[in-house]
C-alpha cells in the first residue's frame, strides 16, 4: 500500500521563527489534507490540497503531485502552533478500498 | 467546530467490557470513518461506512464492530476490552464516499477510553 513519510519527526522553535513541514507520499493520490492535532487531541483541518499552493494566515501549503511530496509552512510561529501536524492522503488507485492515510506526523514544540 | 459529533468525550471502564461510542456527521455527509489513535501512535483507519453501508474496511478488529444507520450516525462498538485497547477513537465524516477528488474529510473531538 502507499506509504506516507513525514519530516522532520520532531521540531523545537522558538517563538517568530518559520519552519518547513515535509510530506512524502510513494503513490498517486486524489486527495490530500493536512492537519493539526492540538495538545487537546483535537485535530484541525488545515489545508485541503491534493496540489498546487494555498495560504491561510501565517500557514501556507504546496504539493507537487508529480513529485509525490506537500510542504507546509508556518511562518512567525507562535505557542499555540506547538501539537503534532498530520498529513493524510487518499490514494488514486486502491481497488475500491478508499480511505485516509495517515503520515507518522510532525511534534511541533514552540518556545516562547 | 468541525460539525462531528462524538459520546462521551471520556469513558474509563473494565477489562472485559464493552461499550459503544457514538458519532454524528456532519449536515449532508453520508461518508463515516471511525480511526484509532493509541497513545503516541499515529491514526490508524478502522472501518468507513457510505450511506449506511460498509465501504471499507481497516485494521479492526474482530472483537470491534460499527454499523451506519439510517440518519447517518454511526457506532463504534468495542468489545472484551483489553488494556491494549486504551486509546482516542476518532469519528470522521466526508461527503462522497473516498472515490473522487474533492473529498474533504472532517473529525469528531475523538472519545478517549480509557480500559483498567
Amino acid at each position: 500500500g502507499i506509504q506516507v513519510e513525514q519530516s522532520p519527526p520532531d521540531l523545537i522553535l522558538q517563538e517568530g521563527a518559520n519552519s518547513t513541514l515535509r510530506c512524502n507520499f510513494s503513490d498517486s493520490v486524489n486527495n490530500l489534507q493536512w492537519f493539526h492535532q492540538n495538545p487537546w487531541g483535537q485535530l484541525i483541518n488545515l489545508f485541503y490540497i491534493p496540489s498546487g499552493t494555498k495560504q491561510n494566515g501565517r500557514l501556507s501549503a504546496t504539493t507537487v503531485a508529480t513529485e509525490r511530496y506537500s510542504l507546509l509552512y508556518i511562518s512567525s510561529s507562535q505557542t499555540t502552533d506547538s501539537g503534532v501536524y498530520f498529513c493524510a492522503v487518499e490514494p488514486r488507485f486502491t481497488s475500491g478500498t478508499y480511505k485516509y492515510i495517515f503520515g507518522t506526523g510532525t511534534r511541533l514544540k514552540v518556545l516562547a | 467546530d468541525s460539525g462531528v459529533t462524538q459520546t462521551p468525550k471520556h469513558l474509563i471502564t473494565a477489562t472485559g467490557q464493552r461499550v459503544t461510542l457514538r458519532c454524528s456527521p456532519r449536515s449532508g455527509d453520508l461518508s463515516v470513518y471511525w480511526y484509532q489513535q493509541s497513545l503516541d501512535q499515529g491514526l490508524q483507519f478502522l472501518i468507513q461506512y457510505y450511506n449506511g453501508e460498509e465501504r471499507a474496511k481497516g485494521n479492526i478488529l474482530e472483537r470491534f464492530s460499527a454499523q451506519q444507520f439510517p440518519d447517518l450516525h454511526s457506532e463504534l462498538n468495542l468489545s472484551s476490552l483489553e488494556l491494549g485497547d486504551s486509546a482516542l477513537y476518532f469519528c470522521a465524516s466526508s461527503v462522497a464516499p473516498g472515490d473522487r477528488t474533492g473529498n474533504t474529510i472532517y473529525f469528531g473531538e475523538g472519545s478517549w477510553l480509557t480500559v483498567v
